[in-house]
């Protein structure tokens, strides 16, 4: 099993162009998640999906979109990337049961 | 409003000592709390968990002990290894909407050999 991956590792975006990480997860998880971690922020949650079909914002949705158009993969969008959006992205998933929740390895996003 | 608050950004200890990292929370709803483990360029990964019904959760060499009074825990390593350098990271969940974690932001800890 791969688990979770995140596609791409890296990316250097200017500012007000369009994006979109992608997330897939090989567990048959029902749960995943966006996050971002900023310095000295922790892990902020951006969105979520319970389920196939299913989105919810998070903490700090604005700016972002997202789709969970198949149960494997949970895909982030930037429509207009701004220098405030540079972050390290992480996305997760868990099964409806136990709250632990697993982790991709990240996308590190610049936007300049 | 930091609901999870981890107060030391940093901790420096010497391998084979006790590392304790602590953790405060404001949300008396929570009632479920979660340690994580991350290392440079990786996804945090899942170290341990504790309910609320329990006071103390031992894994090896790793215990987590919940102070509900004081909505307070803390994550001890004892011995501590090199190995253990890294950020870790409370995070706590309530039952009702239990679909969301909330993290505190974080603790890095150093281990000196």
């Amino acid at each position: 099993n791969a688990g979770v991956t995140q596609t791409p590792k890296f990316r250097v975006l200017k500012t007000g162009q369009s994006m979109t990480l992608l997330c897939a997860q090989d567990m048959n998880h029902e749960y995943m998640y966006w996050y971002r971690q900023d310095p000295g922020m922790g892990l902020r949650l951006i969105h979520y999906s319970v389920g196939e079909g299913t989105t919810a914002k998070g903490e700090v949705p604005d700016g972002y979109n997202v789709s969970r158009l198949k149960k494997q993969n949970f895909l982030l969008g930037l429509e207009s990337a701004a220098p405030s959006q540079t972050s390290v992205y992480f996305c997760a998933s868990r099964t409806g049961g136990p709250y632990e929740q697993y982790f991709g390895p990240g996308t590190r996003l610049t936007v300049t | 409003d930091q609901q999870v608050k981890q107060n030391s950004p940093s901790l420096s200890v010497q391998e084979g000592r006790i590392s304790i990292l602590n953790c405060d929370y404001t949300n008396s709803m929570f009632d479920y709390f979660l340690w994580y483990k991350k290392y440079p360029a990786e996804g945090p990964t899942f170290l341990i968990s504790i309910s609320s019904i329990k006071d103390k959760n031992e894994d090896g060499r790793f215990t987590v002990f919940l102070n509900k009074s004081a909505k307070h825990l803390s994550l001890h390593i004892v011995p501590s290894q090199p190995g253990d350098s890294a950020v870790y990271f409370c995070a706590a969940q309530t039952n009702f909407g239990n679909e969301k974690l909330t993290f505190g932001t974080g603790t890095r800890l150093t281990i000196i050999p």
